[in-house]
């Protein structure tokens, strides 16, 4: 599987937007974009994903760039319970999900 | 809505002793996973199983094995258990076909285990 890179940390303040990139520049044609986040003591949660076109669900918003080295995870209004690990990963062949070092959002009151 | 029940929740054991960890999925899910995650540290994938039988495998040791039952729930068996084996064990499940990029994984709240 490709490799993505995320900053180890970030802060928001809430109810403010939050943007976490994610750059992964040797993703394949195939490979789709994944999102999860892993809440304290909890099992990671599906997030997004996306493949090309920019997508929205009711919990956050995928913006792919157009040469898909790139892609941002967008949180329109954080809330104190959007703190977690957030992970960007590339889905190619095979079922696993590959969990890397991920960002690690606190959010101020 | 149903989500992934895992059993036991805590589990503790001594080094060299056994331990077997249970996983129900979502109803209907025909796709189970397991990840093991140690103090500090990021999911890893061990094992994965679709409609009963082994579809990927990740970095398990030889000391363990899993399977899946008719009725999609899944076991982790784990033999001559050491220290280091003391982790957050989450399985997950999906619907569909075994390998497909955009399948979304729904995921237990884990077994910890700690091994003295």
């Amino acid at each position: 599987d490709a490799k993505t890179t995320q900053p180890n940390s970030m802060e928001s303040n809430e109810e403010e937007p939050v943007h976490l990139p994610c750059n992964h520049s040797t993703i394949s044609g195939t490979d789709y974009i994944h999102w999860y986040r892993q809440l304290p003591s909890q099992g990671p949660e599906y997030v997004i994903h996306g493949l090309t076109s920019n997508v929205n669900n009711r919990m956050a918003s995928l913006a792919i760039a157009e040469d898909r080295k790139s892609s941002t995870l967008i949180l329109h209004r954080a809330t104190l319970r959007d703190a977690a690990v957030y992970y960007c990963i590339l889905k190619s062949s095979g079922d696993k999900l590959t969990f890397g070092t991920g960002t690690r959002l606190a959010v101020r009151p | 809505a149903a989500g992934v029940i895992q059993s036991p929740r805590h589990l503790i054991k001594e080094k060299r002793e056994t331990a077997t960890l249970k996983c129900y999925p979502i109803p209907r899910h025909d796709t189970v996973y397991w990840y093991q995650q140690g103090p500090g540290q990021d999911p890893q994938f061990l094992i994965s199983f679709y409609e009963k039988m082994q579809s990927d495998k990740g970095s398990i040791p030889d000391r363990f094995s899993a399977q899946q039952f008719s009725d999609y729930h899944s076991e982790l068996n784990m033999s001559s258990l050491e220290l280091g084996d003391s982790a957050l064990y989450f399985c997950a499940s999906s619907l569909g076909r075994a390998g497909g990029r955009y399948n979304e994984q729904f995921f237990g709240p884990g077994t910890r285990l700690t091994v003295l």
